[in-house]
């Protein structure tokens, strides 16, 4: 099946800094979402890319659709200590309802 | 509008015993799906459903798993007997039809074996 390969797989930043994760697949994505997931609790959805090339922001959050469509990265920029948790990429394969995961990024933002 | 809602959000059992997990999806979305996620991973999709049929199950091991939708919205995800090795989070989730690659989780239910 399609595996998405996630770097770093962790990362320790000093608060203020900017931060960048990237997500590279074997196979092409016709979508790239990225999820943050706080300890205890879900996979919360930041960002959907559904077209190659796009740039998209959310807030301090940056995410880009790689224009072969087999990558994609998250930018955080002016990181601050709310930013830690760990970081997923994801794509829809199979029928498109299926999401594959990213081996995660885990943020730790120190004062 | 309420998100995805799981219950109970921690369960502590005894291997060899059942379990059940609740989902509510959110509201309008015909398609729920249940994942697995092990500690340092993400998550395994384990069942998908449209609407009250399951057209993706073949993650489930079907010999402990079992999920139902009856009705189309709410669902039980069941597991009978428990082993050590289902000690892992489920997550619930739902997506709609206008952007059915993009899917939205609830917190999950924490279960631990004994």
């Amino acid at each position: 099946g399609q595996q998405l390969n996630q770097s770093p797989q962790s990362m320790f930043i000093q608060e203020g800094e900017d931060v960048s994760m990237n997500c590279t697949s074997s196979s092409i994505f016709n979508t790239w979402l990225w999820y943050k997931q706080d300890p205890g609790e879900g996979p919360v959805l930041l960002i959907a890319l559904y077209k190659a090339g796009e740039l998209t922001s959310n807030g301090r959050l940056t995410a880009q659709f790689g224009i072969t469509r087999k990558d994609s990265f998250l930018n955080i920029s002016a990181s601050i200590p709310s930013d830690v948790g760990i970081y997923f990429c994801a794509g829809p394969s199979g029928s498109a309802r299926q999401l594959t995961f990213g081996s995660g990024t885990q943020l730790t933002v120190l004062p | 509008e309420a998100g995805v809602v799981q219950s109970p959000r921690y369960k502590i059992i005894e291997k060899k015993q059942p379990v059940a997990f609740w989902c509510n999806p959110i509201s309008g979305h015909n398609t729920l799906y249940w994942y697995l996620q092990n500690l340092g991973q993400g998550p395994e999709l384990l069942i998908r459903y449209e609407n009250e049929e399951a057209v993706d199950d073949s993650q489930l091991p079907k010999d402990r798993f079992s999920a139902e939708r009856l009705k189309g919205v709410d669902s039980t995800l069941k597991i009978q007997p428990a082993e050590l090795g289902d000690s892992a989070v489920y997550l619930c989730a739902s997506s709609g039809s206008t952007t059915p690659g993009t899917q939205y989780f609830g917190p999950g239910t924490r279960l631990l074996v004994l």
